[in-house]
């Protein structure tokens, strides 16, 4: 049972462009939700969190949107840069009813940034 | 701040060999570090919660006796992979969570680099 979903394995985007990276989930519990970013052989790399009381979250390139009744969240990159293609995953938290911040993945999106 | 290291990054083991990967804060305390496994193209599944000073929870179909692991201190954990077989290759990825960091609440997981077991 896949809790977390990115049902977009690959995506392309022109450099200068705008990259949506789309995951849904499943479980209504999931109240806070982040971005990583991964690079072939290394650690996932933190990018934004946003929490469920919060719709929108924005840092520098990247934001980060909630919509909780669609049980949806996307994240923007604009502009997109060569250096930003990478894995880029999606994880959800059920922190304050668990306690136990553990966080559940989903598959990963490939994004190429065409230069 | 928030530094994760691994170490090793790279093992090769014969079968049947026990493989002990270590997992640093390097500065910061982590009272919770967790051990996920990624296998390629998939995503990362998250193997167990390790809290300082108490037993590892286990993810379901994890075997606790198969992956052994020891949260000592408030900077290290410890996989071992007791008597690995080829199918326990995988990259083993650790991370800590961050609870409080220079009087900043934080609720952010930060990740080490990995480390790639191959079990011939």
């Amino acid at each position: 049972d896949q809790q977390v979903k990115q049902n977009s394995p690959s995506l392309s985007v022109q450099e200068g462009r705008i990259s949506i990276l789309n995951c849904d989930y499943t479980n209504s519990m999931f109240d806070y939700f982040l971005w990583y970013k991964k690079y072939p052989a290394e650690g996932p790399t933190f990018l934004i969190s946003i929490s469920s009381i919060k719709d929108k979250n924005e840092d520098g390139r990247f934001t980060v949107f909630l919509n909780k009744s669609a049980k949806h969240l996307s994240l923007h990159i604009v502009p997109s840069q060569p250096g930003d293609s990478a894995v880029y995953f999606c994880a959800a938290s059920a922190s304050l009813s668990s306690g136990t911040y553990k966080y559940i993945f989903g598959t990963g999106t490939r994004l190429k940034v065409l230069a | 701040g928030a530094v994760v290291s691994q170490h090793p990054s790279r093992v090769i083991c014969k079968s049947g060999t026990s493989v002990k990967i270590e997992c640093r804060s390097l500065d910061f305390q982590a009272t919770t570090m967790f051990w996920y496994r990624q296998f390629p193209k998939q995503s990362l599944m998250l193997m167990a919660t390790s809290n300082e000073g108490s037993k590892a929870t286990y993810e379901q179909g994890v075997e606790k006796d198969k992956f052994l692991i020891n949260h000592a201190s408030l900077t290290l954990s410890t996989l071992t992979v007791t008597s690995a077989h080829p199918e326990d290759s995988s990259f083993y990825i650790c991370s800590a969570r961050v609870l409080f960091s220079g009087g900043l609440l934080y609720n952010e997981q930060f990740f080490g680099p990995g480390t790639r077991l191959t079990v011939l």
